[in-house]
């Protein structure tokens, strides 16, 4: 079946903006989570969602961050107030409960 | 704190030769542990896993991977490697059974000589 897919695939803003990052995970997969990998680094775990349990938001880096999920399907990364440093590709990934988590493509985001 | 160390930044290996990329983890218990590679352009793609059981893994692609809890190593291996395994390796691990995201290492590039 089909893998994670993400849109857009690259994002360009200007500093101060707010952007929505979309990922529709892989049909049937209940966790879905959120990573930063920023230029030359390893990637950031940012906010967990499993089911209809309140997301776990360990590692979002500050409140200008915010995720949704409805459900069981598409999940909403949103950056309010976009700073230089926000500049990143951001991950999704899906899994069956908390089984091996299967990568998306990445939205690069790229703040000016 | 859970962490996961790749110590090396590039390797450069030359066609045909042999390959290992060293992971070392830091958890309270036996984590679980993933080896992911990024090619250019591209999403991550898992090479193997570790949850329990036989230390030695079998992955995609010809590599494998030994867990070793004497030295919190987790040390990917491939007898041969090809043009084509020119990429970005990561490491990743979480806590076993748990549902936290996963801890990356920061990865080693993995460059191939002709």
């Amino acid at each position: 079946g089909a893998g994670v897919s993400q849109s857009p695939s690259n994002k360009v803003t200007e500093k101060g903006k707010d952007v929505e990052l979309r990922c529709d995970p892989i049909s049937g997969h209940t966790a879905l989570y959120w990573y930063r990998q920023r230029l030359g680094q390893g990637l950031e775990f940012l906010i967990y969602f499993q089911g209809n349990s309140a997301p776990d938001k360990s590692g979002l880096p500050s409140d200008r961050f915010s995720a949704e999920r409805t459900g069981e399907s598409v999940s909403t990364l949103t950056i309010q107030r976009t700073q230089q440093e926000d500049s990143a590709v951001y991950l999704c990934a899906s899994s069956i409960r908390t089984d091996t988590q299967y990568f998306g493509p990445g939205t690069r985001l790229t703040v000016l | 704190a859970q962490s996961v160390t790749q110590p090396d930044i590039h390797i450069t290996v030359s066609e045909g030769a042999s390959l290992e990329l060293r992971c070392n983890y830091s958890y309270g218990a036996t984590p679980y542990l993933f080896w992911y590679v990024q090619s250019p352009g591209q999403g991550l793609q898992l090479l193997l896993k570790y949850f329990s059981g036989d230390t030695l893994v079998q992955g995609i692609k010809g590599f494998e991977a030994e867990f070793k809890r004497s030295q919190s190593s987790f040390n990917l291996r491939k007898p041969s490697v090809h043009w084509s395994d020119a990429a970005e390796y990561f490491c990743a691990g979480r806590s076993g059974g748990g549902a936290d995201g996963l801890t990356f290492g920061k990865g080693t590039h993995l460059i191939i000589q002709p």
